[in-house]
């Protein structure tokens, strides 16, 4: 079925990087803008980044500006966020989304990422 | 501090209505941008309830309500049922700065 899976979490010291791969399956990849969106442990969800169909636009979170880059490869239907100077804070679970008209239709079960200090 | 603003929690019993409120700003839901709805039980991927302000995805119940008026929108579930006890969270998008995606900080519903 239609479905997007994230992969690559895991746990690493502060300061380090990670990289996130959001597999997509069943419709067509390259058409739509793809997100990121996380939720901190106890938090609510918090937007993080955004990349349009054919990757020419990106926009991101003033708290992940200059640290972290989304990218995508639509011949593998594949969404990416490298993350590079982590911090405590960033701890939370990742989801990939798919945006129609602004808003998120179609959501990952998340990847779990916990920066430790 | 998120850039819409929710009532940390509400309640209401069985059968009871409930409003959940989401107040922005002139840069979001006040600059027209349309609000969406989403309902998140602990553990499992968030659900679209309400796009485009007052629209129902299918599938959604019709005791799922919303509406935007000015700078805020609501979120109105009638007739309380114990399944619709979950975190509730309104999603706008705000053209300050650069632009960005925003949520409100989340509304956790108790079914007493």
């Amino acid at each position: 079925q239609v479905q997007l899976m994230e992969s690559g979490g895991g746990v690493v010291q502060a300061g380090g990087s990670l990289r996130l791969s959001c597999a997509a399956s069943r419709f067509a990849f390259g058409t739509y803008g793809m997100h990121w969106v996380r939720q901190g442990p106890g938090k609510g969800l918090e937007w993080v980044a955004f990349i349009r169909y054919a990757g020419g636009k990106k926009q991101s979170a003033e708290s992940v500006k200059g640290r972290f880059t989304i990218s995508r490869d639509n011949s593998k239907n594949t969404l990416y966020l490298q993350m590079n100077s982590l911090r405590p804070e960033d701890t939370a679970v990742y989801y990939c989304a798919r945006d129609l008209d602004g808003y998120f239709d179609l959501w990952g079960r998340g990847t779990l990422v916990t920066v430790s200090s | 501090q998120s850039v819409l603003t929710q009532p940390p929690s509400v309640s209401g019993a069985p059968g009871q209505r409930v409003i959940i409120s989401c107040t922005g700003s002139s840069s979001s839901i006040g600059a027209g941008h349309d609000v969406h709805w989403y309902q998140h039980l602990p553990g499992t991927v968030p659900k679209l309830l309400i796009r485009g302000n007052n629209n129902r995805p299918s599938g959604v119940p019709d005791r799922f309500s919303g509406s935007k008026s000015g700078t805020s929108a609501s979120l109105a579930i009638t007739g309380l049922q114990a399944e619709d006890e979950a975190d509730y969270y309104c999603q706008s998008y705000d053209s300050s700065l650069s632009g960005s995606w925003v949520f409100g900080g989340g509304t956790r519903l108790t079914v007493l």
